[in-house]
């Protein structure tokens, strides 16, 4: 079964200082891997995915995360947070057992981001 | 966004009374989906459609249907709403193929069931 681990609920940074959010995931299958961010009163967004191609993979606005098999990870960082990095994240597996990709969501990190 | 739009954004509805969310696509998709989004659980699959009149149950479906007429409308039906169902629903659209592993996300339906 798929599942994943997000190992924060809650992250604070100040602005300029390195992002770091935590997941760890559980699968039976060479999985597909994604973090998605979701600001305030809006939708989800894709920020980057993992499809068993190269294991660092980079993202928007200057994220990235690296797959490591061996730890189970994929945990997202970025260099230098900006204000607007404030948001929910959230790491999430795909399911391709069945006909369509049904993905399985973490319970989210919530950055903030302190002027 | 990725041409997807939910209907309607927001709605108060009272216990007991049905009450169907719609979710439209103009990306021609195969599959589409009904998630739920609840503090501290992430987002849960309700339903998923994998074709026209296709539809298969997700982790969460007790209490809910969708139907699947056409390719771009995908309708989430709560037939006899509870108060535990009010939520934010998102839909999300998937193609095949190469890059058919993403999902694209709508902007999310917030309901309220007094």
């Amino acid at each position: 079964a798929q599942s994943v681990t997000q190992l924060d609920s809650h992250v604070s940074v100040s602005e300029g200082t390195p992002v770091l959010l935590r997941c760890n995931y559980s699968s039976s299958y060479s999985p597909s891997l994604f973090w998605y961010v979701q600001h305030p009163n809006k939708g989800l967004q894709l920020l980057l995915k993992y499809t068993s191609a190269a294991t660092l993979v980079k993202g928007i606005n200057g994220f990235e995360a690296e797959f490591k098999k061996s730890e189970t990870s994929f945990h997202l960082t970025k260099p230098s947070a900006h204000m607007s990095d404030a948001a929910e994240y959230f790491c999430v597996v795909s399911d391709r057992t069945a006909g369509a990709n049904n993905l399985f969501f973490g319970t989210g990190t919530r950055l903030t981001v302190i002027p | 966004d990725a041409g997807i739009t939910q209907s309607p954004r927001h709605k108060v509805t009272e216990t007991g009374t049905p009450v169907t969310l719609r979710c439209h696509q103009t990306e021609n998709h195969r599959y589409m989906y009904w998630y739920r989004q609840d503090p501290g659980h992430g987002l849960r699959l309700i339903h998923y459609s994998y074709g026209v009149k296709d539809t298969d149950k997700g982790e969460v479906s007790d209490g809910y249907s969708v139907s699947r007429s056409k390719t771009e409308d995908f309708l989430l039906t709560l037939e006899s709403a509870t108060s535990s169902q009010t939520s934010v629903y998102f839909c999300a659209i998937s193609g095949t193929g190469i890059g058919g592993e993403t999902q694209y996300f709508g902007p999310g339906t917030r309901l309220l069931v007094l």
